[in-house]
């Protein structure tokens, strides 16, 4: 089974600071994992997304994410958080046809 | 139109009425999810259509009646609905392929409340 786990269902930043969002999986075969962003009343929109290759992903808005297999660990990180930044983001892990997510964490930017 | 168009946006319903929700997608996608997401709660996926075909209910309740017409297409019936039925429906779309491993684009959720 597949499961993904979010530590921290809210985190605060300063704007210009670092943003580092956590995200822990688990899987028994090589993980699909991504990264969504959704704003008030708003659907989710993909960040970024880890398949294979690379395990530095770049994404969207300045974000990025590292997989690391032996931490199994695929956390979102920024370097200067910005107001607009605000919002919940989730961390999905995906088989064929089942995408299953994370709690989300909400994201506060202050200034 | 571009990607996933979802209506109404919002929707206030007695427990006696009968209403449905729409979703459409312009992507060209073989796969339609439906997806409750409840305060306080992780997003659940109630249902999955490959091709128009149903491929999983994740032990939704019989007031919630999915349909899809083509794969352009979803709709999610409600009836007899309880308030805790209350929250954002989520439409999805998808381009599956045996390999797995792409993105959902998800439409902007009908904000339901049931009184």
């Amino acid at each position: 089974a597949q499961s993904v786990t979010q530590l921290g269902s809210h985190v605060s930043v300063s704007e210009g600071a670092l943003v580092l969002l956590r995200c822990n999986y688990s899987s028994s075969v090589p993980p699909y994992l991504f990264w969504y962003v959704q704003y008030p009343n708003q659907g989710l929109q993909l960040l970024l997304k880890y398949t294979t290759g690379a395990t530095l992903v770049k994404g969207i808005n300045g974000f990025e994410a590292e997989f690391k297999k032996s931490e199994t660990s695929f956390h979102l990180t920024k370097p200067s958080a910005h107001m607009s930044d605000a919002a919940e983001y989730f961390c999905a892990v995906s088989g064929v046809y089942k995408y299953i997510f994370g709690t989300g964490t909400r994201l506060k930017v202050l200034a | 139109e571009t990607g996933v168009t979802q209506t109404p946006r919002h929707l206030v319903m007695g427990m006696t009425n009968k209403k449905s929700l729409k979703c459409e997608q312009h992507l060209g996608h073989n796969a339609m999810y439906w997806y409750k997401q409840s305060a306080k709660k992780p997003l659940e996926l109630m249902f999955v259509y490959n091709f128009k075909e149903q491929t999983e209910n994740n032990s939704v309740p019989s007031r919630f009646s999915p349909e899809c017409p083509n794969s352009s297409h979803l709709f999610l019936h409600l009836h007899t609905l309880q308030p805790e039925d209350s929250a954002l429906y989520l439409c999805a779309s998808s381009q599956e392929s045996r390999q797995g491993g792409v993105e959902a684009f998800f439409g902007q959720g009908t904000r339901l409340t049931v009184v």
